[in-house]
């Protein structure tokens, strides 16, 4: 599976839009760009994943430019629930069961 | 519908010690997975369960053993605990045994190893 690249920590202020960015120069064309959070001492939780198309649902939107080498998660109107790590993921559909984390980024929402 | 479920949510042993982590999902999912956490880190797989049957090594396997006593149950053992397994330990199922889709986490055992 590619490697990913996230900033260590972000801030965002609440009610405003968090846009976490991941870099994933080295994405092959059969990859899927995946997107979990964990909340401090919980498991993690599934969020969005896309190939190359632009997705959304009732969590977030996940943009991938044309190029597919880097993604945008988008939280559009974040809350204080929403401080947590971040974690972009990159994964072929045949690399079996494998879901490797990285260190992801750390989002916290401030009042 | 409880989702993924683990027991227990915390554990302490003594080195040497042995113990099953237990997991289990009331979702008719066919892929089921541990992982362990430690601090700062991300999360590391340890084995996985395609399907009922099946187990195949992860990442960091060694010092544990696996059964996928059924098509909901998923366990985890400990022969001889060390305290390099201090960890939180997850477990996760998903619905297709192929890599893809999202896979749904339990809430974590915290282990302590002294």
């Amino acid at each position: 599976d590619a490697k990913t690249t996230q900033p260590p920590s972000m801030d965002c202020a609440e009610g405003r839009a968090a846009n976490l960015p991941c870099n994933h120069s080295t994405i092959s064309g059969n990859e899927y760009v995946y997107w979990y959070r964990q909340i401090h001492s919980q498991g993690p939780q599934y969020i969005i994943h896309g190939l190359k198309n632009n997705e959304t649902n009732e969590m977030a939107s996940l943009i991938i430019t044309e190029d597919r080498k880097s993604s945008t998660l988008i939280l559009p109107h974040a809350t204080l629930r929403d401080t947590a790590v971040y974690y972009c993921i990159v994964r072929e559909e045949t690399s079996g069961s494998r879901l490797t984390f990285g260190e992801g980024t750390q989002l916290t929402v401030n009042p | 519908n409880a989702g993924v479920t683990q027991t227990p949510k915390f554990q302490v042993l003594k080195t040497g010690q042995s113990m099953t982590l237990q997991c289990a999902q009331d979702m008719n999912h066919n892929s089921m997975y541990w992982y362990r956490q430690d601090p700062g880190m991300g999360l590391r797989l340890i084995y996985y369960s395609a399907s009922e049957g099946t187990t195949d090594k992860g990442e960091v396997p060694n010092g544990y053993n696996v059964s996928r006593l059924n098509k909901r149950e998923f366990s985890l053992r400990l022969e001889s605990a060390a305290p390099s397994q201090t960890s939180v330990y997850f477990c996760a199922s998903k619905k297709g045994g192929g890599a893809y889709g999202e896979q749904f986490f339990g809430p974590g055992t915290r282990l302590t190893v002294l």
